[in-house]
């Protein structure tokens, strides 16, 4: 059973325009997202994260926008770059335990030039 | 700058065979992780070890074990590698509450 949902699996945009990709989840007792970006050969790399705290985190050209009560994240890239092209993966985790992360199946992002 | 190593980045192995993958972090963190990642699955939990010498159970452990005998090294063993286990392989080690785990290149494990 998926907790995590990422329903598209791709996503193009021109290059200088904002990429939204999107991201929900079922487990109301998630309290920390993140995401991740990945290159073909190489392991995700962290981007972005909140907390369920707050509804918006910002870093650089990077920003996260969570809404609780419809258990949904997104992430906005301004502006889209030709090397934002990556799988892009949404997860989700809970304080207790060992910070179990629970991931999307990922969205592909291809920035046009 | 946080390292993980994982010791091959392509490994071809055949049915049956006892596999070993292993993975180093250099950040001293505490618990340290196994996916797999296939297409259209995202990344899936085999393993994680939040102690040395400690283990817990992921989503998907049938086929795997795991050691943990050093804080810095966490290895995932294939006790009798199948078809269905070629996949991309994916150690991540962090820290417990809210911090992100670190990833490192993965494993590219072929069963023939």
């Amino acid at each position: 059973d998926q907790q995590v949902k990422q329903n598209s699996p791709s996503l193009s945009v021109q290059e200088g325009r904002i990429s939204i990709l999107n991201c929900d989840y079922t487990n109301s007792m998630f309290d920390y997202f993140l995401w991740y970006k990945k290159y073909p050969a190489e392991g995700p790399t962290f981007l972005i994260s909140i907390s369920s705290i707050k509804d918006k985190n910002e870093d650089g050209r990077f920003t996260v926008f969570l809404n609780k009560s419809a258990k949904h994240l997104s992430l906005h890239i301004v502006p889209s770059q030709p090397g934002d092209s990556a799988v892009y993966f949404c997860a989700a985790s809970t304080q207790t335990g060992a910070n179990n992360l629970f991931f999307g199946t990922g969205t592909r992002l291809t920035v046009i030039p | 700058d946080v390292k993980v190593t994982q010791s091959s980045r392509y490994l071809v192995k055949r049915t049956g065979e006892k596999v070993f993958l292993e993975c180093v972090q250099d950040m001293d963190h505490e618990n340290m992780f196994w996916y797999r990642q296939d297409p259209g699955l995202g990344l899936r939990l085999i393993y994680f070890s939040y102690d040395v010498k400690m283990k817990e159970k992921g989503d998907i452990p049938e086929g795997y074990s795991v050691s943990r005998e050093k804080k810095e090294r966490f290895s995932l063993i294939l006790e009798s590698a199948s078809t269905n286990q070629t996949s991309m392989y994916l150690c991540a080690s962090g820290n417990p509450g809210n911090q992100p785990q670190h990833f490192g290149d993965g494993t590219r494990l072929s069963i023939l």
